[in-house]
């Protein structure tokens, strides 16, 4: 069965700082996308990531591909407090039908 | 804004009864989605249509059906409703199916009591 981990679940850290979130999945595919949710609101689209080593940025965030180690991070470069939100990757699993496949979400919360 | 529209924003019903939610895609996109929202589930896809036709297939209950009409708006019919069916109801659009960027609705927030 396909899986998609992500991790941590929790982070907290202070602005200024940088992190990466990891998002693992159990099975071949070559389309991973990633979103925000801020509390209460509906999912944002941030990246869509097509292939082996797509890498894509936007501001503060990064997003790259491992489609062989099955892998892909959310880096967090210099946070600061509006970044805070619940960020899902998510697979589409081309092969079982577009099966379409969350991870768990992280949860990040910035501090000041 | 996404774009989508989703009603209604929230509805409370009874166990055992049965509703419609609706989901009016973006202009130009002919893929609607289905996501259910729970503490418990998580996120998880339901459905999906492409221009009328059912193309994918998730962790969507027997109970629960869905249709894209010629308009292309879509909905979601819940039926023999349980406590367990309360949730956030996401419906997305997308240009077309599979590889292209999701655009999210504000929601159906369901409550069984």
């Amino acid at each position: 069965e396909l899986k998609v981990e992500q991790n941590p679940l929790f982070l907290s850290m202070q602005e200024g700082k940088n992190y990466t979130i990891y998002c693992n999945y159990s099975t071949t595919s070559d389309r991973l996308y990633w979103y925000r949710q801020d509390p209460g609101k509906s999912l944002e689209s941030l990246f869509v990531l097509l292939s082996n080593g797509a890498v894509k940025q936007e501001g503060r965030l990064m997003a790259s591909l491992d489609t062989k180690a099955r892998l892909s991070t959310l880096h967090i470069t210099a946070a600061v407090h509006d970044l805070s939100a619940t960020y899902f990757c998510a697979v589409d699993v081309v092969y079982n039908n577009n099966d379409m496949r969350f991870g768990a979400g992280t949860r990040l919360t910035v501090k000041p | 804004d996404s774009g989508v529209t989703q009603t209604p924003k929230h509805l409370i019903t009874a166990t055992g009864q049965r509703v419609t939610l609706r989901c009016s895609p973006r202009s130009g996109d002919l893929s609607v989605y289905w996501y259910q929202q729970s503490l418990d589930q998580g996120l998880q896809f339901l459905i999906q249509y492409y221009n009328g036709e059912e193309r994918a297939k998730g962790n969507i209950l027997e109970r629960f059906s869905a249709q894209q009409f010629p308009d292309l708006h879509s909905e979601l019919n819940l039926s023999s409703l349980e406590l367990g069916d309360s949730a956030l109801y996401f419906c997305a659009s997308s240009l077309t199916s599979g590889g292209n960027e999701q655009y999210f609705g504000p929601g159906t927030r369901l409550t069984v009591t």
